[in-house]
């Protein structure tokens, strides 16, 4: 079945420390890739996309985003998080009928 | 430019009612998404209107339905409310439909608790 998955429900990391939240998608081509932030009661901020082209994404507050073909991946990564990083993060995808799907949700938390 | 705004942000039902939510897209934005939220479920993709047509629709009972106006703002409607319609609705615009690179916007949501 076509499915997007973030394999971790929850991740803890420490204020300036490094951070990936992983994401694998199962389709037979290439779908086009989000990455969304949702503050708590809030709607959904994109933070980076991609489609085609440079593997490497870069997005809004310092964060990017890693396309690997090879391992149907699009890995979330900031190299030092802050506490206003702390937030419900998704990846989607978008398949020819323009039907966006989502993966559950990691929900980070940012130790002070 | 103003973002996608959603009315009203809140709401509280009993089982049985209808209830009206109403999503104001983009300034120039055609296409407007639904999304239900739920922690059990996570996020649904209920449909997708553009040009007050609907183009795409996801796997939700009859009893949600919604429509677009000729100004691009659409309504989404669910009736004869059950417990498990408490969620987080969530509107999102885009500039057109049958593009899938187009960034979907999303607004903030309507809270809709069902008694």
């Amino acid at each position: 079945a076509q499915s997007v998955t973030q394999p971790d429900i929850h991740i803890t990391v420490s204020e300036g420390a490094s951070l990936e939240l992983r994401c694998n998608y199962s389709y037979g081509a290439t779908p086009y890739l989000f990455w969304y932030v949702q503050s708590p009661g809030q709607g959904l901020q994109l933070l980076l996309k991609y489609f085609s082209g440079d593997t490497l994404v870069q997005g809004i507050k310092g964060f990017e985003a890693e396309f690997k073909r090879s391992q149907s991946s699009f890995n979330l990564r900031k190299p030092s998080v802050h506490w206003s990083d702390a937030a419900e993060y998704f990846c989607a995808v978008v398949l020819n009928n323009n039907d966006m799907r989502f993966g559950a949700g990691t929900r980070l938390t940012v130790k002070p | 430019k103003a973002g996608v705004t959603q009315t009203p942000r809140y709401l509280i039902k009993t089982r049985g009612q209808q209830v009206t939510l109403s999503c104001s897209p983009i300034s120039g934005h055609r296409s407007v998404s639904w999304y239900q939220q739920t922690p059990g479920q996570g996020l649904q993709f209920l449909f997708e209107y553009f040009s007050e047509t609907q183009r795409n629709k996801g796997n939700f009972p009859g009893r949600f339905s919604g429509r677009q106006f000729s100004n691009s703002r659409s309504e989404m409607n669910v009736s004869t409310l059950e417990l498990g319609d408490s969620a987080l609705y969530l509107c999102a615009s885009r500039v057109k439909s049958g593009r899938g690179a187009d960034t979907q916007y999303f607004g903030p949501g309507t809270r809709l608790t069902v008694l």
